[in-house]
């Protein structure tokens, strides 16, 4: 079964909407998440790493204040799109693991700013 | 800073023969890992294989194996039989910060004919 769970899977709103997206570890603790980012048809490009009671390391390029992340428990990180525009619309996959776990994958989150 | 490039986009491949998918990679880090990940259409990351830079075997799984030329510093997937549902994105990866934090390549889009 899955041991990283990301929800909601799909969203759709409207622009200059916030939206918030969840990923969690299941089973077990996971100090460290990644969100992960992918246009149709292009590769995933690692955006932050969500670090569990201090502040996200974003990537070179990305917005911290586009994309907050926020890391409140050992089993939870979220990340939020705010103020969503059609340009954010893509793929949002997470990532946990690390210590004697592998790097799982969530099933990603399709969001879509009309 | 770490580089995967695959410089396939697409591949095609008839049914149960084998097919070998490239991967190269740059970085100046000692220790690192490589991944193989299969997205299908419905986009969740699977994990197919994985290949540590101090492994001297070259690593297999099932009908995946990985043929790992260090100095070359390249990390071919092969498939081996391959059959209509192996159809989907494939993902070549590298991992240096505990293993944690992934670059991805470009990515292949395989499919199979009957």
């Amino acid at each position: 079964g899955a041991v990283v769970s990301q929800h909601p899977s799909w969203v759709i709103c409207k622009s200059g909407t916030s939206v918030k997206i969840e990923c969690r570890s299941l089973d077990f603790q996971a100090t460290t998440m990644f969100w992960y980012r992918q246009f149709p048809k292009q590769s995933l490009m690692l955006m932050a790493t969500s670090n569990e009671g201090s502040k996200a390391t974003y990537e070179q390029g990305v917005e911290k204040d586009k994309f907050l992340i926020n890391h409140a428990s050992l089993t939870l990180s979220t990340l939020t799109v705010t103020s969503a525009h059609p340009e954010d619309s893509s793929f949002y996959i997470c990532s946990a693991g690390g210590g004697d776990q592998p790097q799982h994958f969530g099933d990603g989150t399709r969001l879509s700013i009309l | 800073a770490q580089k995967i490039t695959q410089t396939q986009p697409g591949m095609f491949v008839q049914e149960k023969e084998a097919v070998t998918l490239d991967c190269t990679y740059d970085t100046s880090d000692p220790s690192y890992g490589l991944f193989w990940y299969k997205q299908p259409s419905s986009g969740e990351m699977i994990f197919l294989i994985y290949q540590g830079s101090y492994d001297q075997q070259n690593a297999t799984e099932g009908r995946y194996s990985l043929n790992f030329q260090k100095a070359r510093k390249s990390a071919n997937l092969v498939i081996s039989a391959s059959q209509l549902g192996d159809s989907a994105m494939y993902f070549c990866a590298m991992s240096s910060d505990n293993f944690n934090k992934f670059y991805f390549g470009s990515g292949t889009k395989l499919n199979v004919k009957p």
